[in-house]
């Protein structure tokens, strides 16, 4: 089992652009989430997606979007960047109705705003 | 809503010291409480949640509602300890609110 895959690791990007971020789940994994990494800062939550539907969101504008699919993939849409969206974007996949709380994360799509 | 502090951004200790990683959070629910860390060009893992009361590497940590603190504590530190800690706090749907990290340095 490979874990938790993201794509692409490092991208760059200017302002105004749209970027879309990929990844697959741990293998047996139903639920999706995405964290936002700034440099220096904790993740920070973006939104969960189950049975392909969003199901909870942090405080991010409409801006950032997502979609997960039946094989339970997801992927992470950012539209009109901003300097401010440069971070690392962290993928987490967990089993919704598991209390243990333990979240498997990806390695991370590094994005560059310039 | 919920907010996890960590004030310590860089703990720098000795080969065989206690280490103590601060956190504090604010939570109006039952709150459930998680350490993970990120080894160095290793991806971020969870170290103990205070429901399992385990001890992970050597580490532990106690859940003090009265205090709303969750201090990760290991009496002697070693080389490999050296990571990236972050306190976490689950609230419903398995979201995590993180703190803010904090780097410690195990000296040899």
């Amino acid at each position: 089992d490979a874990g938790v895959t993201q794509s692409p690791t490092h991208l760059i990007k200017t302002r105004g652009q749209q970027v879309t971020l990929r990844c697959s789940p741990k293998s047996g994994h139903d639920t999706v989430s995405w964290y936002q990494q700034a440099l220096g800062q904790g993740p920070q939550f973006i939104f969960q997606y189950y049975e392909e539907e969003e199901r909870q969101r942090g405080n991010f504008p409409d801006r950032f979007s997502g979609h997960q699919f039946p094989n339970y993939s997801s992927e992470l849409n950012v539209n009109a960047l901003l300097l401010g969206d440069s971070a690392l974007y962290l993928c987490a996949s967990s089993l919704v109705w598991g209390r243990t709380g333990e979240l498997f994360f990806g390695e991370g799509s590094r994005l560059t705003v310039l | 809503a919920q907010r996890v502090t960590q004030p310590e951004k860089l703990l720098s200790v000795f080969k065989g010291a206690p280490v103590e990683l601060k956190c504090n959070y604010s939570y109006s629910g039952s709150p459930e409480l998680f350490w993970y860390v990120q080894y160095s060009r290793q991806r971020l893992q969870l170290l103990l949640r205070h429901i399992s009361r385990e001890s992970i590497k050597g580490f532990t940590a106690d859940l003090n509602k009265g205090e709303t603190s969750f201090h990760l504590k290991k009496p002697f530190a070693q080389e490999e300890d050296s990571a990236m800690y972050y306190c976490a706090l689950k609230a419903a749907g398995n979201k995590l609110t993180f703190g803010g990290g904090t780097r410690v340095l195990v000296k040899p």
